[in-house]
């Protein structure tokens, strides 16, 4: 069955430095999003993408956050200076569009991002 | 602004038990409800999703229902058994979009007891 994979598994980074998380969404779908959840809080949803630009973002994708498709298959997340608070697991989601899957989101396993 | 609860945080149960679990939210205008299962350190599987204009949807031993108009949905396990230890969250789409974003509550952990 096609799912959502990510990587790496688990990123351990210092303050300050740049990361890319990365993502391979499901091969037919259109619609893609990054969300996290801090160790012990809910999910939060960070960003949402279609047809190569950001159509909704919440007010934690600030300026340190950027998303791209660099390519036909992967969907990435650049925090450009993290910070402690950034210490969260990062998760990858993609829908199609419409029909019976009525835009189901799929996810991926996540990426533990740690800043020291 | 949408919040989702869900009540109790904690659950254990006797294996074989059935149980429910609740979920809530505030504004009645949604698209559709995705209930997730998330294993500890681990990502999300979708269980079950129910469209606004849907009462319930089923799989195997779950069963969700949806009652937009007083802003509940409810998870029923069937048989409970230990492999059902989980955290269990519930999620909701507004309905300004097909493809908007999910909002989700904390999520209910269930521990099923041999």
């Amino acid at each position: 069955e096609p799912e959502v994979t990510q990587t790496p598994s688990h990123q351990v980074t210092q303050m300050g430095q740049e990361v890319i998380l990365r993502c391979v969404p499901i091969s037919n779908h259109l619609y893609f999003y990054w969300y996290r959840q801090i160790l012990g809080q809910k999910v939060e949803f960070l960003v949402s993408f279609y047809n190569n630009e950001i159509s909704e973002k919440s007010e934690i994708f600030d300026d340190q956050f950027s998303v791209e498709r660099p390519d036909g298959s992967n969907f990435t997340l650049k925090i450009r200076s993290t910070k402690l608070e950034d210490s969260a697991m990062y998760f990858c989601a993609s829908s199609a569009q419409g029909g019976s899957s009525y835009n189901e989101q799929f996810f991926g396993p996540g990426t533990r991002l740690t800043v020291l | 602004k949408q919040e989702v609860t869900q009540i109790p945080a904690a659950l254990s149960v006797p294996e074989g038990e059935n149980l429910v679990l609740n979920c809530s939210f505030t504004d009645s205008a949604i698209y559709n409800l995705q209930w997730f299962r998330q294993d500890p350190g681990k990502g999300l599987t979708s269980l079950l999703l129910i469209q606004s204009s849907q009462r319930e949807q089923t799989s195997g031993r779950l069963n969700a229902s949806l009652d937009k108009s007083s802003g509940r949905s409810t998870l029923y396990i069937a048989a409970s058994q230990p492999g059902d230890s989980a955290t269990y969250l519930c999620a909701v789409r507004k309905f300004t979009g097909a493809n908007s974003k999910l909002t989700f509550g904390k999520g209910i952990t269930l521990s099923v007891r041999p």
